[in-house]
């Protein structure tokens, strides 16, 4: 079974500019959620999505939103960024089925503001 | 809120030693806790989870444990070697959402 793919893996991006990052999760999983990590906040919840509806959300600004289509693929979107946006960008998905809630991991996306 | 610690911050040893990291947590109603490793500028590879009602986990040089009663659970590491060395974290689901409280995470180097 193929992993959490991400893309891009790496981007650069100018301040005042937006972004669309893109997540397919495992087939057959519906949840996806999103990360922000940085060295000085660490792993932080972004949003989770399931089946096409905005589930949990974390602490985070309105420049940050995403959305999720009917084959489960989940993509972010940042608007107007700023230097502090500069972060690894996780996605993860996992299984609704059973009581497990193991997440699966992606590469992540490093983006880069300047 | 759930809250979650971990130590040490950063871990140096020669190959060969056998190793304790540690996750404590405020929140003992867990639905599981999962460790992961992490490489530099990587994401999150799953090493091992444990359900609420259970106290351990193997696999190959790993075992995890859990106190949910005292809101603890270590990960073992046996016989370290370099490839072991990356950033290991805990994760822990708690509440309705079933979205897990991360660590900061104990940053391992194994050197020969």
């Amino acid at each position: 079974k193929a992993g959490v793919t991400q893309t891009p893996r790496y981007l650069i991006k100018t301040r005042g500019q937006q972004v669309t990052l893109s997540c397919s999760p495992i087939s057959g999983h519906r949840s996806v959620s999103w990360y922000q990590q940085t060295p000085g906040q660490g792993l932080q919840f972004l949003f989770e999505y399931f089946s096409e509806t905005q589930r949990n959300k974390g602490n985070f600004p309105g420049r940050f939103s995403g959305r999720q289509f009917s084959n489960s693929r989940s993509e972010m979107n940042v608007s107007t960024l700023e230097l502090g946006d500069s972060a690894l960008y996780l996605c993860a998905s996992r299984s609704t089925s059973g009581v497990t809630y193991e997440q699966y991991f992606g590469p992540g996306t490093r983006l880069t503001v300047t | 809120k759930q809250e979650v610690t971990q130590i040490p911050a950063a871990l140096s040893v020669p190959e060969g030693e056998n190793l304790v990291l540690n996750c404590s947590f405020t929140d003992s109603a867990i639905y599981n806790l999962q460790w992961f490793r992490q490489d530099p500028g990587k994401g999150l590879t799953s090493l091992l989870l444990i359900q609420s009602s259970q106290r351990e986990q193997t696999s190959g040089r790993l075992n995890a444990s859990l106190d949910k009663s005292s809101g603890r659970s270590t990960l073992y590491i046996a016989a370290s070697q370099p490839g072991d060395s990356a950033t290991y974290l805990c994760a822990v689901p708690s509440g309705g959402s079933y979205i897990p409280t991360f660590g900061r995470g104990t940053s391992l180097i194994v050197h020969p």
